[in-house]
Formats: structure tokens, C-alpha cells, sequence
């Protein structure tokens, strides 16, 4: 089945960088989600997008919503230790109630 | 406490046995879902139910069958499990009474081993 294209696989970076990461899909969806996952938990939703050329912020957290509907990024300033962790996107279509994840960056700051 | 709950969070079996992992919602969210998590997949949906007593396959139904007699649990059962079914296996939860699926709220995540 369809699923988003997420890049880079990972990361190392250090403390105090920005950091980008971003997906990309063949298919159209309504909804852009971005969730973070810690060692040995479920993932937790960091930002909703919902319309196309939507920009939204989270803290230090930016992401934004494809013009096209195909892809979205998400931006990260200032990184800190506890940034530490596995991002996913995830691209929503209501019109057939299908969701689809990326395979996540895997994020390591260095202090 | 509210939210949502896996049991086991670990779980150890052999090729051939039933196992039945749990998921339970204190939100009263309508929809529900199971993933199953590999390194180089993401997550994958294996079923959905949209309400109590719905439920609809997703991208990697084979091998496991879900039930939901009441809102609020979704077990999810592997009727003879496989080496393959070896991952770890997340439940969530969206949409409070609406039909909203597109905020997900994860448990913390059953992992399976099958020796």
C-alpha cells in the first residue's frame, strides 16, 4: 500500500542546530500530522495541519502543509537533548478514510 | 487514569499459539485502530473499527482478527501466530463521538515476540 516518503532516515546533530525533516507522498491527503515517538512509547502528536499552505508552530516546533496536498516538513529550532527521538508524518485522506506514516527520522542530538 | 491502556506491554509465545492483545479507552472515542510497528515500515494499520460492533481491515489485515463489543475495548487477536507477527503492536484512539480520525492518540505499545 501507499506510503509517505520521509526523509532523512536520521540524524545526528548538535545541540543548539536547527533540523528539517519532510514527506512527501504520490497521493493527495487532507490532513498532515507530526508525531514524535520516545524509546518504548506510543507516539505522541506534535502539530495538525489541515489545510493546504497551512504553517503552524509548537514551541520551537514549525511545520507546514504542502501547496500541493503531496508533502509536508517539519522544522525544529534549537535543538535540545530532549528532542531525542523518532518523528513520523502521517497524511490523512477523509474522502476514503485512509491514514498513512512515513518510516520516521530517527533524531540524535549531541550536547 | 484516563487514557488509553495496552496489556501485555510484553509478550513472549511460540509459532501456532492464539495470543489476544488488549486495548482499552476511557475517551469514549468512536474510532479505533491497531498498528503493528517495523523497523524500515513505520506503522502499519492492521484493522480499524469505526464504532462498537464495526470493524474494517487495513493495509495488513492477514493473520489477526479484531472484535469490539463495547466502544471502549479492541482486543485484537493473532489466531496462530507466526514468526513474522514479531513486532511491536500499537492501539490508538480518535474522534469523541464525531467521526474525526484524523488525530490519533496512541497506547504505549505491545511488544510481541514469536519464538
Amino acid at each position: 500500500g501507499q506510503q509517505l516518503n520521509q526523509s532523512p532516515q536520521s540524524m545526528f546533530i548538535q545541540e543548539g542546530e536547527d533540523v528539517s525533516m519532510n514527506c512527501t507522498s504520490s497521493s493527495i491527503f487532507n490532513t498532515w500530522l507530526w508525531y514524535k515517538q520516545d524509546p518504548g512509547e506510543g507516539p505522541v502528536l506534535l502539530i495538525a495541519l489541515y489545510k493546504a499552505g497551512e504553517l503552524t508552530s509548537n514551541g520551537r516546533l514549525t511545520a507546514q502543509f504542502g501547496i500541493t496536498r503531496k508533502d509536508s516538513f517539519l522544522n525544529i529550532s534549537a535543538s535540545i537533548p530532549s528532542d531525542v527521538g523518532i518523528y513520523f508524518c502521517a497524511g490523512y485522506n477523509y474522502n476514503n478514510n485512509d491514514m498513512r506514516f512515513g518510516a520516521g527520522t530517527r533524531l540524535t542530538v549531541k550536547p | 487514569d484516563a487514557g488509553i491502556t495496552q496489556s501485555p506491554r510484553y509478550k513472549i509465545t511460540e509459532t501456532g499459539r492464539q495470543v489476544t492483545l488488549m486495548c482499552h479507552q476511557t475517551w469514549s472515542h468512536s474510532y479505533m485502530f491497531w498498528y503493528r510497528q517495523d523497523l524500515g515500515h513505520g506503522l502499519r494499520l492492521i484493522y480499524y473499527s469505526a464504532a462498537a460492533d464495526i470493524t474494517d481491515k487495513g493495509e495488513v489485515p492477514d493473520g489477526y482478527v479484531v472484535s469490539r463489543s463495547k466502544t471502549e475495548n479492541f482486543p485484537l487477536t493473532l489466531e496462530s501466530a507466526t514468526r513474522s507477527q514479531t513486532s511491536v503492536y500499537f492501539c490508538a484512539s480518535s474522534g469523541a463521538g464525531g467521526a474525526s480520525t484524523d488525530t490519533q492518540y496512541f497506547g504505549p505499545g505491545t511488544r510481541l515476540t514469536v519464538l
